[in-house]
């Protein structure tokens, strides 16, 4: 397998513009997982998929950001309008069920820059 | 809340020492815990997974333990190489599939 495929890998776009963030997880993989790493608050959970499904989506930190999974082969992280505290660098993470211990795996991430 | 630390913050050690991570989390209560590498610049790379039911995982010179009534973790990384340089990170599972990940340990192995 490919591994979980993210795109773009680099994003710039100015401030109020809409961005929107692709994933792919890791094909039979269950749960897909949005996750956003930046220095000062280190890596957080913005929202997980359980088949498709929105199970928590606590860390999501504003109405200006938005997820979905259409289906099991395909996700994405939409901001609108961005702001530049949005900069950062997003991951996203698939793994399997109870059987393999729910082991994730990272994708290589999208570095986002709003100015 | 599940809190996640990890001690040191940064590590700069001679090439060949072995070399213990800690990771320490607040709440008891959990499903497993897993250990990642991130390089500068890249995702990150899983390294071990232990499961609430596991005293211990072992994989190749890395050796991660797990003492879930003291709210620990320890990777052990034997004979450190200098491509072993990285951060650390461990991630706590602690109701269903909500991961807390703790701020990292950044580790230079000097050649």
């Amino acid at each position: 397998d490919a591994g979980v495929i993210q795109s773009p890998r680099h994003e710039v776009t100015e401030m109020g513009q809409e961005v929107t963030l692709r994933c792919k997880p890791i094909s039979g993989h269950d749960y897909l997982f949005w996750y956003r790493q930046t220095m000062m608050r280190g890596l957080e959970l913005l929202i997980y998929f359980n088949n498709n499904v929105p199970i928590d989506d606590s860390g999501m930190p504003e109405d200006r950001f938005s997820a979905k999974m259409p289906n099991a082969s395909f996700s994405t992280l939409k901001i609108q309008p961005s702001e530049p505290r949005d900069s950062a660098v997003y991951f996203c993470a698939s793994s399997g069920d109870r059987e393999v211990g729910y082991e994730q795996y990272f994708g290589p991430g999208t570095r986002l820059t709003v100015t | 809340k599940q809190e996640v630390t990890q001690i040191p913050a940064a590590l700069s050690v001679p090439e060949g020492e072995n070399l213990v991570l800690n990771c320490s989390f607040t709440d008891s209560a959990i499903y497993n815990l897993q250990w990642f590498r991130q390089d500068p610049g890249k995702g990150l790379t899983s390294l071990l997974l232990i499961q609430s039911s596991q005293r211990e995982q072992t994989s190749g010179r890395l050796n991660a333990s797990l003492d879930k009534s003291s709210g620990r973790s320890t990777l052990y990384i034997a004979a450190s190489q200098p491509g072993d340089s990285a951060t650390y990170l461990c991630a706590v599972n602690s109701y269903g599939q909500n991961f807390v990940f703790g701020p990292g340990t950044r580790l230079s192995v000097l050649p």
